[in-house]
């Protein structure tokens, strides 16, 4: 089983940097998705991490079960809700297993 | 290419109403889902489809029923539509179905039921 928890809402002044966290528990093979919703858009892609890849990224190592995304200079079109997506695939066998957390409301000032 | 769509956009049911949410993909994607969002939980998998012929469910499936019709379409039935079920539901596709894929996804269908 896993569980995947995020930072519910965060706020900021236009020029900052912020750091969202993804923080998981799992027992299989991780790879952790970063989507972002805009209104009225659809889900999109940010940043895909398997352990292969993790060095990669800076902010965090899949190993550690925290995959936080950072975000330099944000703008007021930055605002949105950020999603991470746990997909675990097991040890043993073809089950896969995928799960959001609630996602992490930033809000940019100007 | 259109990427993943999704119809309709808005629907509004009564209790105990049944209505079917369509969802097509153009990107000859073996893997299909279906997710429903609601607010403070995030998204929550209802039902995927690994492959053609085959559909296996998700987190949440109660109340729900599926078909794979092709490659392209994923549909998601609500036989007796319930308060509860009121959501923005969101059909997704991968490639090959496995945890590792990136998911593509519609921009919703947001369903009130009164």
């Amino acid at each position: 089983s896993n569980s995947v928890k995020q930072t519910g809402q965060i706020t900021v002044s236009e020029g900052a940097s912020v750091t969202m966290n993804c923080t998981y528990t799992s027992t299989g093979y991780p790879t952790l998705f970063w989507y972002v919703e805009y209104p009225s858009k659809p889900l999109q892609l940010l940043q895909r991490e398997t352990m292969e890849n993790s060095k990669n990224f800076g902010g965090g190592n899949i190993k550690d079960k925290n995959s936080p995304i950072v975000k330099y200079s944000v703008q007021v079109s930055d605002s949105a809700v950020y999603y991470c997506l746990l997909g675990e695939s097991c040890r043993m066998g073809n089950n896969n297993d995928m799960r959001f957390g609630a996602g992490t409301r930033l809000t940019v000032k100007p | 290419n259109a990427g993943v769509t999704q119809t309709p956009k808005f629907q509004v049911l009564k209790t105990g109403q049944s209505m079917t949410l369509q969802c097509a993909q153009d990107m000859n994607h073996n893997s299909m889902y279906w997710y429903r969002q609601d607010p403070g939980m995030g998204l929550r998998l209802i039902y995927y489809s690994a492959s053609e012929g085959t559909t296996d469910k998700g987190e949440v499936p109660n109340g729900y029923n599926v078909s794979r019709l092709n490659k392209r379409e994923f549909s998601l039935r609500l036989e007796s539509a319930a308060p509860s079920q009121t959501s923005v539901y969101f059909c997704a596709s991968s490639e090959r179905g496995i945890a590792a894929d990136t998911q593509y996804f519609g921009p919703g269908t947001r369903l009130t039921v009164l």
